[in-house]
This record gives structure tokens, C-alpha cells and sequence, in this order.
């Protein structure tokens, strides 16, 4: 597509409930990644995927996130059990070679 | 490890004054330097970028960076500010390759008209 589709645009979702975030990237564009960004504060690297590479997970606050990217493109995060903490926006962003992120519009979480 | 210092979470500038928006970085190893722009309710856009060719980088809107490696500063600099400035702006280092990149904390450019 012409740019990076996040969905849903906006999850409201109760305390303990799972919850799964979309990331559709630009076309061509051989890696993907998963940034959340909480009120007031920059970008915290979750998860990285560079081609067929095993991903980099080292941002991943805890074993309740999880994320996949499907035949080199889609990608899913995945919350389980979400906690008040985790309300944030969640980004997604893709790029090819060094030329830099193409950011989505995010996902903006609420946890109740 | 890489990691990015963004001075002064929030800068204030009359229409028509001198942006300069500073960042330091620390890197093991050569970096690759962004600045990144998100205007209010959108995304974040790509306004510059360094990796490694001219030390002085020309971006979109005016916007422009310079590379000073004894410095480890990347600072955002535009001649005159425009009410259409106002927006938070991110720097962000990756090492050469590595692709992941190291966001600073942003900063937030108010324009006085």
C-alpha cells in the first residue's frame, strides 16, 4: 500500500483482557517495527523484524507481549492479560535500507 | 549501545526566529542520525537523515542538521520559524546496518506569532 495501515485506530479493553494490534507495512520494505510511545514520552523499542532473520525481541517488557510478522509482511502484537500500564500508543513503522521509518498513525490502547 | 539526549523537552521561538533543536548521541560504533517530526494529531514523518555522506543535511520545510562527530551532537537548526513549525520533534540514532533505531525523548517547538 501507499503507506504503513495500523488497525484498530483505537482499542478500549478491560484490565486482564488480550488484545491483538495489526500492522500492515509498505510494500517492499524488508523490515518492521514495534514501538510504544506512553503520554508525555518518546519511543520504546519493543520488537524488530529484518527479512527472514529471527527477530529482535529485546524490547519486549514482558512475556505477556508477543509479537509474529506473517510471509514477510503483516505483523500482529499481541497482549495478554493487559494491565493499566500497558495503555500507551502503540507504532508501527517500516523502512528499507538506511533510508529511515515510514511510521503508521498507531494504535491508541486504553486499558480499564 | 546507542542512546540519544534530547536538551529541553520543550523550546519556545518567535515567528520569524532562529529553530535550533538540540541532540547529542553516544554510539559504539559510526551511527546513522534521523530527526523525525510529528505534527499535532499525525503520525511521525521522516525530516532528515544521516548515514554517513555530506556532514550537513538539508531536509523537507526549511529544516536542516549538521553531523559533528567530535561533538556527537546532530542538532536541527531553521533560519526562520513558521507557525507551521509547531510540532514535537524526535532524534534517533541506529547503528550503521543495525537498522533499530534509539528515539530521544522529544521535543516540543511552541511558534509565538
Amino acid at each position: 500500500g501507499a503507506g504503513v495501515s495500523q488497525s484498530p485506530s483505537n482499542k478500549v479493553t478491560e484490565k486482564g483482557k488480550d488484545v491483538e494490534l495489526r500492522c500492515d507495512p509498505i510494500s517492499g520494505h524488508t523490515a518492521l517495527y514495534w514501538y510504544r510511545q506512553r503520554l508525555g514520552q518518546g519511543l520504546e523499542f519493543l520488537i524488530y523484524f529484518q527479512g527472514n532473520s529471527a527477530p529482535d525481541k529485546s524490547g519486549l517488557p514482558s512475556d505477556r507481549f508477543s509479537a509474529e510478522r506473517t510471509g514477510g509482511s503483516v505483523s500482529t502484537l499481541t497482549i495478554q492479560r493487559t494491565q493499566q500500564e500497558d495503555s500507551a500508543v502503540y507504532l508501527c513503522a517500516s523502512s528499507f535500507g538506511t533510508g529511515g521509518y515510514t511510521f503508521g498513525s498507531g494504535t491508541r490502547l486504553t486499558v480499564v | 549501545a546507542q542512546s540519544v539526549t534530547q536538551l529541553g523537552s520543550h523550546v519556545s521561538v518567535s515567528e520569524g526566529a532562529l529553530v535550533l533543536l538540540r541532540c547529542n548521541y553516544s554510539s559504539s560504533v559510526p551511527p546513522y542520525l534521523f530527526w523525525y517530526v510529528q505534527y499535532p494529531n499525525q503520525g511521525l514523518q521522516l525530516l532528515l537523515k544521516y548515514t554517513s555522506a555530506a556532514t550537513l543535511v538539508k531536509g523537507i520545510n526549511g529544516f536542516e542538521a549538521e553531523f559533528k562527530k567530535s561533538e556527537t551532537s546532530f542538532h536541527l537548526t531553521k533560519p526562520s520559524a513558521h507557525m507551521s513549525d509547531a510540532a514535537e520533534y524526535f532524534c534517533a540514532v541506529s547503528e550503521a546496518n543495525a537498522g533499530k533505531s534509539t528515539f530521544g525523548d522529544g521535543t516540543t517547538l511552541t511558534v509565538k506569532p
